[in-house]
């Protein structure tokens, strides 16, 4: 079966940088994504990873992917309040499949 | 990205009357959508796919006379919640997938449904 868990809450202050961790137990997951939710507003797509790579970068996000231990990570770069919302990562076994999302983690940033 | 909208955003209606929620990609066609719950402090729970044109596939618990979807157009997915009861309050959330971009998803803004 496919299971996603997250940590539930994570603080940081401003500037600093945000790790977000992610386990997943589907070994077949071809496609890593990690979402933000901010309150009363649906899922934006911040990222995403083939499961072929080890690491991928995008400006203030660096998303890690350790296949092996099935564990994936989001690292947010010179936090800001703005980044202050829930991060969900999700799997899908195949380009068509259904996506399965994590419990979210709550990033509280303090000014 | 693609934009995918919602209406309404919010509805309250009585126990036992049926609401439709709409979900429009307004500038892609959306061969597949999907309909998620989601609870307070909680994850998206994934309702049901539904791709254009044919039935929409339900997910293990989701009563389907209860949560009628229908595809109708490359644009257009209705969830409509019949016969609400207050444990159908919940945030309802649409997303859409274009063939060609399979990994990719976008979601609506979410539909706020207080069932009094």
């Amino acid at each position: 079966g496919e299971d996603v868990e997250q940590s539930l809450f994570l603080s940081v202050r401003e500037g600093d940088s945000s790790v977000i961790n992610c386990t997943y137990t589907d070994s077949s997951s071809t496609y890593l994504y990690w979402y933000k939710q901010e309150p009363g507003a649906g899922l934006q797509l911040l990222t995403y990873i083939f499961s072929n790579m080890d690491m991928k970068q995008d400006q203030r996000l660096t998303v890690l992917l350790n296949k092996k231990d099935k564990h994936l990570s989001l690292r947010i770069a010179d936090t800001q309040t703005g980044d202050s919302a829930i991060y969900f990562c999700a799997e899908a076994p195949g380009g068509y499949q259904k996506v399965t999302f994590g419990t979210g983690t709550k990033l509280q940033v303090i000014p | 990205g693609a934009v995918v909208s919602q209406h309404p955003s919010r509805v309250i209606c009585k126990s036992g009357t049926s609401v439709k929620i709409e979900c429009r990609s307004l500038d892609f066609q959306a061969t597949t959508m999907f309909w998620y719950r989601q609870f307070p402090k909680q994850s998206l729970m994934l309702m049901a796919t539904s791709n254009e044109g044919s039935k929409a596939t339900y997910e293990q618990g989701v009563e389907k006379d209860k949560f009628l979807i229908n595809h109708a157009s490359l644009t257009l997915s209705t969830l409509t919640v019949t016969s609400a009861h207050p444990e159908d309050s919940s945030f309802y959330i649409c997303s859409a997938r274009t063939r060609g971009l399979a990994y990719e998803q976008y979601f609506g803004p979410g539909t706020r449904l207080t069932v009094t």
